[in-house]
């Protein structure tokens, strides 16, 4: 299995310019999951899918981000326009189920750096 | 809201000797998780515990989590240069929650 995988494993822009992160989660998974990880406030969760569902949104920090799941094997994070501050390393993670009593397995990270 | 809190933050220890790090939240815990992350990589999954007082061990790395099921510990013997890294506690309060995760402890191993 190839694991969760992500794309770009970098990504430099300019403030004001649109990202689009990539995700595609492991085969069968019926849970997608969008984090964020910076210095300062550890690691965030964003948004995350059931069955290409948004089930939970209240992590996303303001109307700048959007997330999409068109398909089960694909998922999209896009920040319209981009900020400095919105630099960090964006993570997808993918499970069988929810919560507390399911391995979360995690992708290699987008590492974002807007100037 | 739930909160986790690592410590140490840093921890830089001489190959060879035992380290331990802790996880404690403001609120019981459904099922407790620690992580690994490599610098500049992903987190990879080292073991989850849920049942009060249990633990588990992976190679030279234990953890356990207490009776009240609101702190666990991470014990590593005899560490090694492939310990370093970032170690992660997650958790939730019930098994519907979301996880959420504490801060993270840098681990820096001296050879």
């Amino acid at each position: 299995d190839a694991g969760v995988i992500q794309s770009p494993r970098h990504e430099v822009t300019e403030m004001g310019q649109e990202v689009t992160l990539r995700c595609k989660p492991i085969s069968g998974h019926d849970y997608l999951f969008w984090y964020r990880q910076t210095m300062m406030r550890g690691l965030e969760l964003l948004i995350y899918f059931n069955n290409n569902v948004p089930i939970d949104d209240s992590g996303m920090p303001e109307d700048r981000f959007s997330a999409k799941m068109p398909n089960a094997s694909f998922s999209t994070l896009k920040i319209q326009p981009s900020e400095p501050r919105d630099s960090a390393v964006y993570f997808c993670a993918s499970s069988l189920v929810q919560g507390a009593g399911e391995t979360q397995y995690f992708g290699p990270g987008t590492r974002l750096l807007v100037l | 809201s739930q909160e986790l809190e690592q410590s140490p933050q840093s921890l830089i220890v001489q190959e060879g000797k035992n380290l331990t790090i802790n996880c404690t939240s403001s609120k019981t815990l459904y099922g407790l998780y620690w992580y690994k992350q490599k610098y500049g990589e992903g987190l990879i999954f080292l073991m989850m515990l849920q049942k009060g007082g249990e633990e588990k061990s992976h190679e030279k790395i234990t953890a356990k989590l207490d009776e009240k099921k609101q702190q666990s510990s991470l014990h590593i013997t005899a560490s090694q240069p492939s310990h370093a890294g970032i170690y992660l506690c997650g958790a939730a309060p019930n098994r519907d929650d979301k996880i959420i995760f504490g801060k993270g402890t840098r681990l820096h191993i001296l050879p």
